[in-house]
């Protein structure tokens, strides 16, 4: 499979508790998205990379988010001292910036769900 | 900043009528996308409009951006049941993040 993976799909939480998500792009994007979306909701941007390179951050991305992409590949978000609020799928988004006929379109893994009871 | 809405939030059809969606923005938009979410799945590229006046067909479904590229539809012809899932417009800002519509959610009924 050649898609954006996510891991793991599903998270369940206690408030408080830190979780860590996955994210391995399709292999040969430059460009690595997060996003979040609640129920009945359209995704929301949180923050993207452009190899290793954080390159924006949301105002939603509290200093209790942290997303890293170390090596230009896999990248990794981090939610410390959970709070129910943050109970939503949060979404992995890949892309190559340069091709002029795709015009940077955004390829989505298949999300992992967080609960935080 | 930038916003899109769409409407309407639901709707209902018996398989074989037709469906349209539509997304506005005050603003000029430089470009829009249409995602599609299965039930349980996440979104799915279907297309990229980014000339005023663009028409772009992809079998049943018809995609238009608006001559002052403030506005955009998605029109599904004699819809079927492998259509039912959420439809979200976005379009990408200057700093090439997508901002989504709160989408509308299609069920037919067979």
């Amino acid at each position: 499979d050649t898609g954006v993976s996510q891991d793991p799909r599903h998270k369940i939480t206690k408030r408080g508790q830190n979780v860590t998500f996955r994210c391995d792009p399709i292999s040969e994007h430059n460009r690595l998205y997060w996003y979040r979306q609640t129920l009945g909701q359209g995704p929301e941007f949180l923050t993207y990379f452009q190899n290793e390179a954080q390159l924006e951050k949301s105002r939603l991305l509290s200093d209790r988010f942290s997303a890293e992409r170390p090596k230009g590949s896999f990248s990794t978000l981090e939610i410390q001292r959970t709070e129910q609020g943050d109970s939503a799928m949060y979404l992995c988004a890949s892309s190559w910036w340069g091709r002029t006929d795709a015009r940077d379109t955004q390829y989505f893994g298949p999300g992992t769900r967080l609960t935080v009871l | 900043g930038q916003q899109v809405m769409q409407i309407p939030q639901y709707q209902h059809v018996q398989e074989g009528e037709d469906f349209t969606t539509y997304c506005n923005s005050s603003t000029t938009l430089s470009n829009i996308q249409w995602y599609k979410q299965r039930p349980g799945g996440h979104p799915v590229f279907l297309i990229q409009l980014v000339k005023s006046g663009e028409v772009k067909k992809q079998k049943r479904l018809t995609f238009q951006f608006g001559e002052a590229k403030k506005n955009s539809s998605l029109h599904i012809t004699a819809t079927q049941t492998t259509d039912v899932g959420t439809y979200f417009c976005a379009t990408m800002d200057s700093s090439y993040k997508l901002i989504f519509g709160s989408g509308t959610r299609l069920l037919v009924r067979p």
